[in-house]
């Protein structure tokens, strides 16, 4: 079986701040793991996904998240907000069962101040 | 040239009745989801196929019934709509083994 848990429904950071979203995963496979993001009223955007190549992964727009086995992590960062980055946060788990479903965390919702 | 498209954006019906929303997608994908989003923005996956072949059916009452008439197209049909219903649904596609999905932009169904 497998999960993913984001540990904040709620960031809130000031514009030109580092971002931290962070995400822990359980899985019985090597994991592959995503994060995607989804702006009001819009579908859900790629953002990086990690598959077992280099664990230090870079997305789109600035973001990159390591994976670290160790703590079961995968938690994405930016080094400035911009205002942009508004948005929903989802951390999501492949299920490799030959299923190819994605579990997806409860989300985390990116405010960014001025 | 959208993606992945569906119709309609939104949807607002009685209880009891029958609908259904449709999904295009024009990337040459083999594999096309459903995607329920409740309120409190939890996403779960509701179906899957592939190559027109049903390969995912998650505990969905069988009031939903989706149906896909070729690899470029995956309907949702729901009978006698209740009120949990209401979500935003998205549908999605894929191709083979990349799991990069590429999601519509949902229908937000409202039961009154």
């Amino acid at each position: 079986a497998q999960s993913v848990t984001q540990l904040d429904s709620h960031v809130s950071v000031s514009e030109g701040t580092p971002v931290l979203l962070r995400c822990n995963y359980s899985s019985s496979y090597s994991p592959s793991l995503f994060w995607y993001v989804q702006h009001p009223n819009k579908g859900l955007q790629l953002l990086l996904k990690y598959t077992s190549a280099a664990t230090l992964v870079k997305g789109i727009n600035g973001f990159e998240a390591e994976f670290k086995k160790s703590e079961t992590s995968f938690h994405l960062t930016k080094p400035s907000a911009h205002m942009s980055d508004a948005a929903e946060y989802f951390c999501v788990v492949s299920d490799l069962a030959g299923r190819r479903a994605l579990t997806f965390g409860s989300g985390t919702r990116l405010q960014v101040q001025p | 040239d959208t993606a992945v498209s569906q119709t309609p954006k939104y949807l607002v019906t009685q209880m009891g009745n029958d609908k259904s929303i449709k999904c295009e997608q024009n990337l040459g994908h083999d594999t096309m989801y459903w995607y329920k989003q409740d309120s409190k923005k939890f996403l779960k996956i509701m179906f899957s196929y592939n190559n027109k072949e049903l390969i995912i059916n998650e505990t969905v009452p069988n009031r939903f019934s989706p149906k896909s008439p070729d690899k470029a197209h995956l309907n949702l049909h729901i009978n006698s709509l209740e009120l949990g219903d209401s979500a935003v649904y998205f549908c999605a596609s894929t191709r083979g083994t990349n799991e990069k999905l590429f999601f519509g932009s949902g229908t937000q169904l409202s039961v009154l």
